[in-house]
């Protein structure tokens, strides 16, 4: 198993672009969670998905987007970038089973804004 | 006030001391606690669940006060390998979010 994989790794933007970072997960979890990570101030949860089809919003969903049209895929879109959205973004998908309560993160996506 | 908070540290020790650190939580109904631990520009991952009557997992040692609103977490025999920021997480009962606290630090030295 791949476990969760994000594409891509790093990028660099110019204010006003747009891009779509993808996140896929190959353990059949129905929850998936796109999280920012910045200096001194922890994951902060963006948007999340409870199942294919389904998002919501998170403690900071201004300028991002999210869809989950596929239950192994977890797709977060920025439409116009700013220099706020510089920051680590982290995907994860959870495993909910007796007994176990489990996170799983993908390697991250090193987010630069211009 | 923040639902997590976390002291940030860092803690330095040397290799083979006790270090102890908490997290305390603002919300009464949480139910499931978490210490994840995340090295340097890497991911966090999972480094033990916290049950009501404590538990140890090799040199970790986890409790938590439900009446005070705060986890711990002990690791004894430091390691150099133990270098990370530990991560503390809160989950509200049936809530599919998790709150994550900032992290402590701590660095084992030689």
């Amino acid at each position: 198993n791949a476990g969760v994989t994000q594409t891509p790794k790093f990028r660099v933007l110019k204010t006003g672009q747009s891009m779509t970072l993808l996140c896929a997960q190959d353990m059949n979890h129905e929850y998936m969670y796109w999280y920012r990570q910045d200096p001194g101030m922890g994951l902060r949860l963006i948007h999340y998905s409870v199942g294919e089809g389904t998002t919501a919003k998170g403690e900071v969903p201004d300028g991002y987007n999210v869809s989950r049209l596929k239950k192994q895929n977890f797709l977060l879109g920025l439409e116009s970038a700013a220099p706020s959205q510089t920051s680590v973004y982290f995907c994860a998908s959870r495993a909910i089973r007796t007994g176990e309560d489990t996170q799983y993160f993908g390697p991250g996506t090193r987010l630069t804004v211009l | 006030r923040k639902e997590v908070e976390q002291d940030p540290g860092p803690f330095n020790v040397p290799e083979g001391a006790t270090v102890a650190f908490n997290c305390t939580y603002s919300n009464s109904a949480s139910q499931s606690f978490f210490w994840y631990r995340q090295d340097c520009r890497k991911e966090p991952k999972l480094l033990m669940s916290v049950y009501s009557s404590g538990n140890e997992d090799g040199r970790f040692t986890a409790q938590l006060n439900r009446a005070s609103q705060y986890i711990s977490l002990l690791i004894r025999d430091s390691k150099l390998s133990d270098s990370a920021t530990y991560l503390c997480v809160v989950i509200p009962s049936n809530d599919y979010k998790l709150s994550f606290g900032a992290g402590t630090t701590v660095t084992v030295r030689a």
